[in-house]
């Protein structure tokens, strides 16, 4: 299973680019790439999920090098409800462990 | 609607009790996973089940107990031997274990010992 590493936490402000990197070194062929995003005591929803290049969705871009081994999330023009955790997903089978994801606060 | 519903959303457990939550979808999905989530951490799997009368240890499984009898349901059982219960537990689903799936979470459950 492929372990991923994302920042702890970022800082943005209202109407920013934000992307977050998510490194996956081990990657396996078959492997997909899921984001989900998740609000204080709720459980976490999709935003994206790609396999190579690029994905581009009403919400969200997932950037995706030939090599697969990160993966950038870019939201665009952020807004104060976008602060949330942001977790990377990695994996064919078992694709289950989200890890701690990146915490990101947007400021007015 | 389809979904997940989870219950009860809060529960407060005495020390020595076992407690069940209880985990509902009527998304047809053969798969199905608990996860708990401790306060500023991420979720961890509890355990997962890939098909009915089939449920695999997740990487936190002591002290925990399901079953999978029925397609729709995933009940978590938090028995006396899980010394730190105190957590939000997230039941979820998807159409298959593999990652090429969306996996939909429900609402959660507070857990509470007093």
């Amino acid at each position: 299973l492929a372990k991923t590493t994302q920042p702890i936490s970022m800082d943005s402000y209202e109407g920013q680019e934000v992307n977050i990197t998510c490194s996956h070194n081990n990657i396996a062929t078959n492997d997909y790439i899921t984001w989900y995003q998740q609000f204080p005591s709720q459980g976490p929803r999709f935003i994206i999920q790609g396999y190579k290049t690029k994905v581009t969705n009403e919400v969200a871009s997932l950037f995706i090098p030939a090599d697969r081994k990160s993966s950038t999330l870019s939201l665009p023009r952020v807004s104060l409800s976008d602060t949330a955790v942001y977790y990377c997903l990695v994996g064919e089978r078992r694709a289950l462990t989200f890890g701690s994801g990146t915490r990101l606060q947007v400021q007015p | 609607d389809g979904g997940i519903t989870q219950s009860p959303k809060y529960l407060f457990r005495k020390e020595g009790q076992n407690v069940t939550l209880s985990c509902e979808q009527n998304l047809n999905h053969d798969a199905m996973y608990w996860y708990r989530q401790d306060p500023g951490q991420g979720l961890r799997l509890i355990y997962y089940s890939q098909i009915v009368n089939d449920f695999q240890k997740g990487d936190i499984a002591e002290g925990y107990s399901v079953s999978r009898e029925k397609k729709e349901s995933f009940p978590l059982t938090v028995t006396s031997a899980q010394k730190n219960p105190t957590a939000f537990y997230l039941c979820a689903s998807s159409i298959t274990p593999y990652s090429g799936n969306t996996i939909y979470f429900g609402e959660g459950s507070w857990l509470t010992v007093v």
